[in-house]
Order: structure tokens, then sequence, then C-alpha cells
């Protein structure tokens, strides 16, 4: 069973960055996962930002994070970062990371679903 | 704007069966997951590939597809069942990941 554990909340200034980790257990970093991210602003759906496959490191992201959103994994901690800069109210958010698999296939980024999920982070922009 | 577009709100009585829809063009293609999320917690995922059933959740919970449209079915819902429902599969592409803008449950 797939264990993710997040860093705690966030209070940020608007126009910084926020760096979010994701630890995980073995099972999440080998050739059938990817790691993704998930944010829900207060009272609104799930909206996701993007995904990263550990050790390849080969990412996708959604276009509304196009330049904001950096996704990183280390690999000997099995750890994996979502960092999120320019930051405005809007990103106000819990941001969820979570295991993603596709089946048989070897790990992609897309068509995946996520079976295992942090606990979430709550990231706070105000001035 | 959601490439996949659920009802906003479904309400049954508690034993009665719910059932919420999810439609998308990208669905004839591709398979949907689906989401249990209650208050202040994280997303549970219910039924993935269209219609299986992960371990450990109850046997009530049953998916189908049908063209455009994949449909969540919860047989004789309880109280614990009243959570927002999320489907989830990729955009027409296949590019980006999707999630639909969700399904308040309620059972009363």
């Amino acid at each position: 069973q797939v264990q993710l554990v997040q860093s705690g909340a966030e209070v940020k200034k608007p126009g910084s960055s926020v760096k979010v980790s994701c630890k995980a257990s073995g099972d999440a970093f080998n050739s059938h996962s990817i790691i993704g991210w998930v944010r829900q602003a207060p009272g609104q759906g799930l909206e996701w930002m993007g995904g990263i496959i550990p050790f390849l490191r080969t990412t996708n992201h959604a276009q509304n994070f196009q330049g904001r959103v950096t996704m990183t994994t280390d690999e000997s901690t099995y750890t994996a970062y979502m960092e999120l800069s320019s930051l405005t109210s809007g990103d106000t958010a819990v941001y969820y990371c979570a295991r993603g698999i596709g089946g048989p296939v070897a790990a992609r980024l897309t068509l995946n679903w996520f079976d295992s999920w942090g606990q979430g982070t709550q990231v706070t922009v105000a001035s | 704007s959601h490439e996949l577009t659920q009802p906003p709100s479904v309400s049954v009585s508690p034993g009665q069966t719910a059932r919420i829809t999810c439609s998308g063009d990208a669905l004839t293609r591709q398979y949907a997951n689906w989401y249990q999320q209650r208050p202040g917690q994280a997303p549970v995922l219910v039924i993935y590939k269209d219609q299986e059933r992960p371990s450990g959740i109850p046997e009530r919970f049953s998916g189908s597809s049908s063209g455009t449209t994949v449909t969540l079915t919860i047989s004789g819902a309880q109280a614990e069942d009243e959570a927002d429902y999320y489907c989830q599969s990729a955009d027409s592409s296949a590019t980006f990941e999707v999630f639909g803008g969700g399904t308040k449950l309620t059972v009363l």
C-alpha cells in the first residue's frame, strides 16, 4: 500500500513562491507509477496541475500553470516536490500529491488513475 | 470550463440507488475514473477504468460506460456515501488529465 505524506501548511505573500513536498513509500517510485499534483481552491472542485515520472523526471503540466510550476523528485528519499511561483490570491488552495498508475503499461503522464493521495497541504496567499 | 460535465447535485433517500453521470466526447476513446471526497478529506478512488472497483471499496459502488457518458452507480446508498464525487479522464488528445466539475451527493 502506497502512503504519501505532505509538508505542512504555508502562508505566502503575493509574488512569492511555495514548494510543497510529498514523501512516498517505495511503491510510489517504480516503473509503473507517476506522482501527480492536484489542487482544490476553497469551495471549488479538483484541478489537475501536472505530473512527473520519478527516475526519468519527465514532466507534464496543465496549460494554466505554464511557466509557473516546477515538479521534481529526489529518488534517494522517495520525495516529490511541486514549486509554484508568482503566487496570487487565486492560488490559495489545498494542494494534493497522488500516485498515478495506468495499468500494465510503463509509467506515462496521462491516462492514469490516482489510487493513493497525500493528506493535502493548505497554501494561503495573502498580503 | 471542463471537458467533463457532471450534474452539480444528486439527492436520494437511504437505500435507494444513486446515479451520477459524467459526459465528454473523449470518453468514447478513454477510460474514466471516479473519486469520492468527504468534507475536509483527500479524495478516494472508488472506480477506475470505467467499471473496476479497487480493493476495499464496497460492492454497492459500480461504474458503467455508454458512448460519451460514464455513470457511477451507488446501489442502496447509505448516509456515509454523502460526499462530493468527481470523474476524471484525459482530454481529447490524451495530453492532460481532466476532472469533472464534481457532483454533491445528498442522502436524506
